[in-house]
């Protein structure tokens, strides 16, 4: 397995443009998370998801911010208009039936820049 | 929100010195997950202790769990150039909740 997939590995955009992220987790992994990163706040999960379904987004800092799974091999993270504040790095992980029981394989995450 | 605090934040050792870097937590826990990050990449699971395991090893590194104390610690022996990077201590709730990461902590290995 090629282990956890993100696109892209960096993205700069302008301030009010929409930006899209993509997740495809290891085959046969029922959960999948979205964390950000940043150096003031660290690792936050903003949304995770169990068998496609979105479980917890209370994370999500904004109705700006959204989520998608349509299938267990994909999810997106949008972020609609884009602010310089959210400038950080977003991952993605996934991890098997039993969750926090097993360690997380993260992607190599996605450097967003909102100029 | 952080659950886990690392101790300290930064960390420079001596090639072939031990690293010993600390977490510190606020609530039960179900386990305790150690993570690396090299520079630019994602986070890589270490190791994994669960709440009635007082230590465990896994090659170099050697990780003891205090649950009276909640805390935790991960040693390093004989630290490598490629050691150099941020660690994380991650922890589990009771339940099926997701793992809180820490601020982690930046070791750097000087050759």
């Amino acid at each position: 397995d090629a282990g956890v997939i993100q696109s892209p590995r960096h993205e700069v955009t302008e301030m009010g443009q929409e930006v899209t992220l993509r997740c495809k987790p290891i085959s046969g992994h029922d959960y999948l998370f979205w964390y950000r990163q940043t150096m003031m706040r660290g690792l936050e999960l903003l949304i995770y998801f169990n068998n496609n379904v979105p479980i917890d987004d209370s994370g999500m800092p904004e109705d700006r911010f959204s989520a998608k799974m349509p299938n267990a091999s994909f999810s997106t993270l949008k972020i609609q208009p884009s602010e310089p504040r959210d400038s950080a790095v977003y991952f993605c992980a996934s991890s098997p039936i039993t969750q926090a029981n097993y360690g997380y394989t993260f992607g190599s995450g996605t450097r967003l820049t909102v100029v | 929100s952080q659950q886990g605090e690392e101790d300290p934040q930064a960390l420079s050792i001596q090639e072939g010195e031990n690293a010993t870097m600390n977490c510190s937590y606020k609530t039960s826990i179900n386990n305790l997950q150690w993570y690396r990050q090299n520079s630019g990449r994602g986070l890589v699971h270490l190791i994994l202790i669960r709440s009635n395991e007082r230590e465990k090893h896994s090659g170099r590194l050697r990780v003891t769990l205090d649950t009276s104390k909640k805390s935790s610690s991960l040693l390093i022996t004989a630290s490598r150039a490629a050691d150099t990077a941020s660690y994380f201590c991650a922890t589990a709730n009771s339940g099926n909740t997701p793992l809180v990461f820490g601020k982690g902590t930046r070791l750097s290995v000087i050759a």
